[in-house]
């Protein structure tokens, strides 16, 4: 049971190429979302999906897309980087009947020149 | 707008002390108080509270919700150095179709532990 996995690790960009921020989770929650973290900020809400084939928008959406396919992945596409998106991000799962809270990935640490 | 204010930002003290920490916040649909821990990786998860009054414990750290003052505590007793990190509290708020929109987070609080 690996519980939510994301790829890659580390990832630096240039400025205007896109990229696909992986996340899996073997937990078969219904329940996943993205959330970018920089200093002094806190954890900000991108994007959330409720269940395979609806998503919604969080806070800071622009500049993000995702699509959800299958209950087990969530993919985060940036579509053009630009350096203001240089941030770790973080993917999670939950189940909201669960009263357990929300499982989050190990982070992508993205760093945009 | 959501909005979670963690109190303080940041607090040192001395292996053995106890330790307070606060989280207010403002939500619409309020559905679930979440506490987690991080230590520069993932959150890790601590406590979720969806009840006033009820005190959830899990070996030396408690917390409790209070739903008509809007706040939560999060209590550390007989800190050790490994309880050193950054501590974040999250609302979560109840989707229109009954599920959840997502956690909306304090800034956190940033707590060492001196030996």
């Amino acid at each position: 049971n690996a519980g939510v996995t994301q790829t890659p690790k580390f990832q630096v960009l240039k400025t205007g190429q896109s990229m696909t921020l992986q996340c899996a989770q073997d937990m078969n929650h219904e329940y996943m979302s993205w959330y970018r973290q920089d200093p002094g900020m806190g954890l900000r809400l991108i994007h959330y999906s409720v269940g395979a084939g609806i998503t919604d928008q969080g806070e800071v959406p622009n500049g993000y897309n995702v699509s959800r396919s299958t209950t087990e992945d969530f993919p985060l596409r940036l579509l053009s980087a630009a350096p203001s998106q240089t941030s770790v991000y973080f993917c999670a799962s939950s189940d909201p009947t669960g009263g357990y809270g929300y499982t989050f990935g190990s982070g992508t640490r993205l760093t945009v020149v | 707008e959501d909005k979670v204010v963690q109190s303080p930002l940041s607090l040192v003290v001395h292996e053995g002390d106890t330790v307070t920490l606060n989280c207010s916040y403002e939500v619409t649909n309020f559905r679930s108080l979440l506490w987690y821990k991080q230590e520069k990786k993932a959150p890790t998860f601590l406590f979720m509270l969806t009840s006033s009054g009820i005190e959830k414990k899990s070996g030396r750290l408690s917390s409790i919700l209070d739903k008509k003052e809007l706040f939560s505590i999060l209590n550390i007793t007989a800190t050790q150095t490994g309880d050193s990190a950054v501590y974040l509290c999250a609302v979560e708020a109840a989707y229109s179709g009954g599920g959840a929109d997502g956690l909306t987070f304090g800034k956190g609080t940033h707590l060492i532990i001196q030996p």
